[in-house]
C-alpha cells in the first residue's frame, strides 16, 4: 500500500522566515493534497496537485508536485504566526480509493 | 455554504459502551469517508461511502466497528463495545462525486474510552 513520508516531522521558526516542508510517496501519485490542522479542528483543504511540475498558490503558501520524484513540497514565504499548526499531505494511488496521508508537519511560528 | 458537521463534538465513554458518532456531509456530495486519528498515528482510513455502491470497509479496524449512511446523506458510525485503544479524533469527510475529487472535512469527534 502506499506510504507518505512527511519532512520535518516538526519545524520551529521565527517569524518572516521562510520555509519548506516534503512529502514523498513510496508509489506513483494521481493526486496530491495539502491540509492544514489547527489543534481540536478538522482539515483544512489548502491545494490539490495533479500534474507533474503542477505549481499552485494561495496567499503565502505555494505547493510543487515533483511527478518523477514521487514528491510534494510546500513553501510558505515570511511567516507569519497564523501559519502555525499541522500540515497534512494525503495521495491517492488510484482513481477510486481513499486517501493514504502522512503523519503531519507540525509549524510553530515565534515571534 | 454549510460545510461538514459532526457530533457530538467531545464523546467520553466506558469501557466496554457502545458510541455513536454522526456526521453531516456537505449537500450534494456523493462521497462520505471516515478516518480515524490518534495521538501519533497520523490519519487512518475506515469506510468509504460513494453514491449507491457498496461502501469500502477495508479500513475497519474490527468488527465492533460498523457504519451505514441512510439516504445517501448522514453517515454514523457505530462503535460497539468500546475498549481504550478506540480513544481517538473520528473524522468525516465528504467530496462532490468520490474519486480524485478533494475532500472537505468535518472538525471531528474527540472519543476518550475510560
Amino acid at each position: 500500500s502506499q506510504e507518505l513520508e512527511q519532512s520535518p516531522q516538526s519545524l520551529i521558526v521565527q517569524e518572516g522566515k521562510n520555509l519548506t516542508i516534503n512529502c514523498t510517496s513510496s508509489k506513483t501519485l494521481y493526486g496530491l493534497y495539502w491540509y492544514k490542522q489547527k489543534y481540536g479542528e478538522g482539515l483544512i483543504f489548502l491545494m490539490m496537485l495533479q500534474k507533474g511540475g503542477e505549481e499552485k498558490s494561495h496567499e503565502k503558501i505555494t505547493a510543487k508536485l515533483d511527478e518523477k520524484k514521487q514528491q510534494s513540497s510546500l513553501h510558505i514565504t515570511a511567516s507569519q504566526p497564523s501559519h502555525a499548526g499541522i500540515y497534512l499531505c494525503g495521495a491517492a494511488n488510484s482513481g477510486n480509493t481513499p486517501l493514504v496521508f502522512g503523519k503531519g508537519t507540525r509549524l510553530s511560528v515565534i515571534a | 455554504g454549510a460545510g461538514v458537521s459532526q457530533s457530538p463534538s467531545n464523546k467520553v465513554t466506558e469501557k466496554g459502551k457502545d458510541v455513536e458518532l454522526r456526521c453531516d456531509p456537505i449537500s450534494g456530495h456523493t462521497a462520505l469517508y471516515w478516518y480515524r486519528q490518534s495521538l501519533g498515528q497520523g490519519l487512518e482510513f475506515l469506510i468509504y461511502f460513494q453514491g449507491n455502491s457498496a461502501p469500502d470497509k477495508s479500513g475497519l479496524p474490527s468488527d465492533r466497528f460498523s457504519a451505514e449512511r441512510t439516504g445517501g446523506s448522514v453517515s454514523t458510525l457505530t462503535i460497539q463495545r468500546t475498549q481504550q485503544e478506540d480513544s481517538a479524533v473520528y473524522l468525516c469527510a465528504s467530496s462532490p462525486a468520490g474519486g480524485v475529487d478533494t475532500q472537505y472535512f468535518g472538525p471531528g469527534t474527540r472519543l476518550t474510552v475510560l
